[in-house]
């Protein structure tokens, strides 16, 4: 079975600090993978996904992330972060069967 | 193109009650995945339906119950209500469904659900 930790429910940093959200994954098969962002009161909306191919994708707002198999992780990261980066962000597995998400990190950006 | 629309936003029931929430995929999408979302138990997955035909079932109690219309629009309907209810739901379509694993979904705004 398929699942997916988020290490750190809240992540905060300084406007114009690294951003770095990570995610660990298991999957019985080849992975797909995805970063989701939630603003308040909003759905989820999609930053970014891994399929195959070329392990580092890159996505809306600035942000990216790489697939590493050996560490089974697909850390989020975004070099400056800004005011409106301020979400909550989900991690997520697909298999043949459904979406497995993380509990999410919650991000804070401070002034 | 529009977006994944839910209706209602907003909705207060009582325990014992039922309750039907409406979800209309973006247009051209055949698939509909419903999720809960609570601060506890966090984003879960409930089901997925795929041309009318319930595809995929998460571990849910049989209360919770779906159907989609040949339209693609999808309804979630939730019977004998209880306080463990109370929780965004949320709706997803995609062109392929969680079958087609490289497809992403796209999320409506939710429907928050509360139960007294």
């Amino acid at each position: 079975a398929q699942s997916v930790t988020q290490l750190g429910s809240h992540v905060s940093v300084s406007e114009g600090a690294l951003v770095l959200l990570r995610c660990n994954y298991s999957s019985s098969v080849p992975p797909y993978l995805f970063w989701y962002v939630q603003y308040p009161n909003q759905g989820l909306q999609l930053l970014l996904k891994y399929t195959t191919g070329a392990t580092l994708v890159k996505g809306i707002n600035g942000f990216e992330a790489e697939f590493k198999k050996s560490e089974t992780s697909f850390h989020l990261t975004k070099p400056s972060a800004h005011m409106s980066d301020a979400a909550e962000y989900f991690c997520a597995v697909s298999d043949n069967n459904d979406m497995r998400f993380g509990a999410g990190t919650r991000l804070t950006v401070k002034p | 193109k529009a977006g994944v629309t839910q209706t209602p936003r907003y909705l207060i029931k009582t325990r014992g009650q039922q309750v039907t929430l409406s979800c209309s995929p973006i247009s051209g999408h055949r698939s509909v995945s419903w999720y809960q979302q609570t601060p506890g138990q966090g984003l879960q997955f409930l089901f997925e339906y795929f041309s009318e035909t319930q595809r995929n079932k998460g571990n849910f109690p049989g209360r919770f119950s779906g159907r989609q219309f040949s339209n693609s629009r999808s309804e979630m309907n939730v019977s004998t209500l209880e306080l463990g209810d109370s929780a965004l739901y949320l709706c997803a379509s995609s062109l392929e469904g969680t079958s087609g694993r490289a497809s992403e979904q796209y999320f409506g705004p939710g429907t928050r659900l509360t139960v007294t």
